[in-house]
């Protein structure tokens, strides 16, 4: 059973930074590419960011360009996102997703699972 | 960016009665790479259909998809009392520029 596990949320003051870990179980996590994408609570979907199975190929959502990176560490099957001179309108709940492929080329597909979430609020 | 917009807002329905959701991209969404998702109140979104009109492992034959180009259409030909909640599309055919769109709530009428 494919098992996402997100951590590293909280509250944390604009400006400042966060890093949100993905913990990937139940399957092979070096097959596939990966996302971040958030929901503010009672709000829509926003996709923020994709990593391909190795790395190679990579994605960020306009709003966030220049201060997310996705990164992946195969080895310990896991992905992140660390986040830099966060905003108030980045206060959302993050998820992990996992693409129905590997995301070669940036070559993305749909997200077949999900976790649970993590939620970040940015706030002084 | 590809815009998505979906409609209606909210749809209103009984159990049993036939439901169409309607996704319209600003430009043509390449090879049909369109998904459509379920989001019940917290939940993490489920993945129903993917490459516009393929059905993801587990979901019931009641759900289908439709469309090409800039039109999008997931219909659920009679709903059951679990299919109420919030339904969104995502476009990945502008790899590597994903996008959603606002979503449509389907509630108990």
């Amino acid at each position: 059973e494919v098992q996402l596990v997100e951590s590293g949320g909280g509250l944390v003051q604009p400006g400042r930074s966060l890093r949100l870990s993905c913990a990937a179980s139940g399957f092979t996590f070096n097959d596939y590419a990966m996302h971040w994408v958030r929901q503010v609570p009672g709000k829509g979907l926003e996709w923020v960011s994709g990593i391909s199975w190795n790395g190679g190929s990579m994605g960020h959502a306009v709003s966030v360009q220049g201060r997310f990176a996705i990164s992946r560490d195969n080895a310990k099957n896991s992905l992140f996102l660390q986040m830099n001179s966060l905003r108030a309108e980045d206060t959302a709940l993050y998820y992990c997703a996992k693409d129905l492929g590997s995301g070669s080329y940036f070559a993305f597909d749909a997200f077949d699972s999900w976790g649970q979430g993590t939620m970040v609020t940015v706030s002084s | 960016e590809i815009v998505l917009t979906q409609s209606p807002g909210t749809l209103s329905l009984s159990p049993g009665e036939r439901a169409t959701l309607s996704c319209r991209a600003s430009q043509t969404v390449r090879s049909s790479f369109l998904a459509w998702y379920q989001q019940k109140p917290g939940q993490a979104p489920r993945l129903l259909i993917f490459g516009a009109s393929t059905r993801a492992t587990g979901i019931p034959d009641r759900f289908s998809g439709s469309g090409s180009g800039t039109d999008f259409t997931l219909t659920i030909s009679r709903l059951e009392p679990e299919d109420f909640g919030v339904y969104y599309c995502q476009q990945y055919g502008n790899s590597p520029l994903l996008t959603f769109g606002g979503g449509t709530k389907v509630e108990i009428k």
